[in-house]
């Protein structure tokens, strides 16, 4: 059975610092993974997607990487900002038209 | 406006009473999918549909009934609500037509249903 993880539940940093969020995941066995950002009362706004094949994917001041063979994602965030504090979510699409969710991360970037 | 809406956004209802949520989206996505999010279980899925009048069981559809008529409509509905029904429900959706693998879940903003 796929099982989604994040570590650390919560992480807070002052502004300015780089900072990178970890996804694990059980079963290589996924056509991608994607990552999502949720603010509070909102819902899941996606940031990137990896597709199997690829190994990262890259939006402005975040990178995203996959490495399938050891289960893991990292999501690399530059130059933090405020306005990055957020919980950021992982999922592993499985090959039934399903998605694994980690329980995510709780994001705070310090002013 | 394009995108994926849900209405309610806040509902409060009592124990036995029917409730649909509604979800609708602009795109013609193929794919469209119920979660409930708990504190402590996080994201699980409902029920989802491949096609207008094709549905099919996720993890915890018990209490649960949803219909696609329409390709753009995706209705979730509590048959007789329970206070462990009490949970922020989001719709979403993603195109494609086949295993690519290429094509992002995109999400509504979510109902919060209270039930008393």
């Amino acid at each position: 059975k796929q099982e989604v993880t994040q570590i650390p539940a919560a992480l807070s940093v002052p502004e300015g610092e780089n900072l990178v969020l970890n996804c694990s995941f059980t079963d290589s066995a996924i056509y991608n993974l994607q990552w999502f950002r949720q603010d509070p009362g909102k819902g899941l706004t996606s940031l990137l997607l990896i597709q199997s094949s690829q190994r990262e994917q890259t939006s402005g001041r975040l990178n995203a990487s996959l490495d399938k063979s050891s289960g893991r994602s990292t999501l690399y965030i530059a130059a933090s900002q405020p306005g990055d504090s957020a919980t950021y979510l992982c999922a592993v699409e499985t090959g039934t038209y399903k998605y694994i969710f980690g329980t995510g991360t709780r994001l705070k970037v310090l002013a | 406006d394009a995108g994926i809406t849900q209405s309610p956004r806040y509902k409060i209802t009592e124990t036995g009473r029917q409730v649909t949520l509604m979800c609708h989206q602009t795109w013609s996505h193929s794919y469209m999918f119920w979660y409930r999010q708990d504190l402590g279980h996080g994201l699980r899925l409902i029920y989802y549909s491949a096609a207008a009048d094709i549905t099919d069981k996720g993890e915890v559809p018990d209490g649960y009934v949803v219909s696609r008529s329409k390709t753009e409509n995706f209705p979730l509905t509590l048959e007789s609500a329970t206070r462990s029904q009490t949970s922020v429900y989001f719709c979403a959706s993603r195109g494609g037509t086949g295993r690519s693998g290429a094509n992002v879940l995109t999400f509504g903003a979510g109902s919060r249903l209270t039930v008393l």
